[in-house]
């Protein structure tokens, strides 16, 4: 059973949409994650959830906007689409906040391509 | 601030030869240090983590760091290479922030197996 899934993988549209990217855990874990790599591979978290409460978020765009219904799900809501929003969005997850170390699981990761 | 240093952008190495790649953090406190593996179009695979104690760590697929505070080095390693090594390798510090827990990369290594 795969750890963390995220759909769709691969989502190619318009600039100037909105979509959406799911992602679920199955690992039990209390916190979640959203992770951006851009162009030249470089990884940046972009948002942390605790038991759907938002904790970090990295001076993301507003169109950029997190969904957590419950701690095993994260979604990841994009407005107005922007070419510069190219990217592969990993999802993750981890056990318990405010412990430092815990191993972080990561998704397989949604390649966006705005066109 | 926290950064991770991957100062090799590529390396190529023949198939069996031995491998180190080098990753370089700072970060005041104790760090947590974790090398990600990433293969063509695949999302990350974890292939090791130090948190504490013995400063050498084993990892998945043969792989091995070694954590030296006085360098603020965390290398990777591995005796010899196989084909299938051929990916992109993330070194990441990761610490607390605001009650989770957050994942700094270095930019990457890229690897290339020759035959």
């Amino acid at each position: 059973d795969t750890a963390v899934s995220q759909t769709p993988k691969y989502l190619v549209t318009q600039m100037g949409n909105d979509k959406s990217i799911k992602c679920e855990q199955n690992l039990g874990h209390d916190t979640m994650y959203w992770y951006k790599q851009d162009s030249k591979k470089f990884l940046k978290i972009m948002f942390s959830y605790n038991n759907k409460e938002l904790i970090i978020n990295e001076t993301v765009p507003n169109r950029f906007s997190p969904k957590s219904p419950d701690k095993a799900h994260l979604n990841l809501h994009i407005n107005s689409l922007e070419l510069g929003d190219s990217a592969v969005y990993f999802c993750a997850s981890s056990r318990l906040q405010g412990i430092s170390g815990n191993t972080i699981y990561f998704g397989e990761g949604s390649w966006l391509t705005v066109v | 601030a926290q950064s991770v240093t991957q100062p090799d952008i590529h390396i190529t190495v023949s198939e069996g030869a031995s491998l180190e790649l080098r990753c370089n953090y700072s970060y005041g406190a104790t760090p947590y240090l974790f090398w990600y593996v990433q293969s063509p179009g695949q999302g990350l695979q974890l292939l090791l983590k130090y948190f504490s104690g013995d400063t050498l760590v084993q990892g998945i697929k043969g792989f091995e760091a070694e954590f030296k505070r006085s360098q603020s080095s965390f290398n990777l390693r591995k005796p010899s290479v196989h084909w299938s090594d051929a990916a992109e390798y993330f070194c990441a510090v990761g610490f607390p922030q605001g009650g989770s827990e957050k994942l700094v990369f270095g930019k990457g290594t890229k690897l290339t197996v020759n035959p």
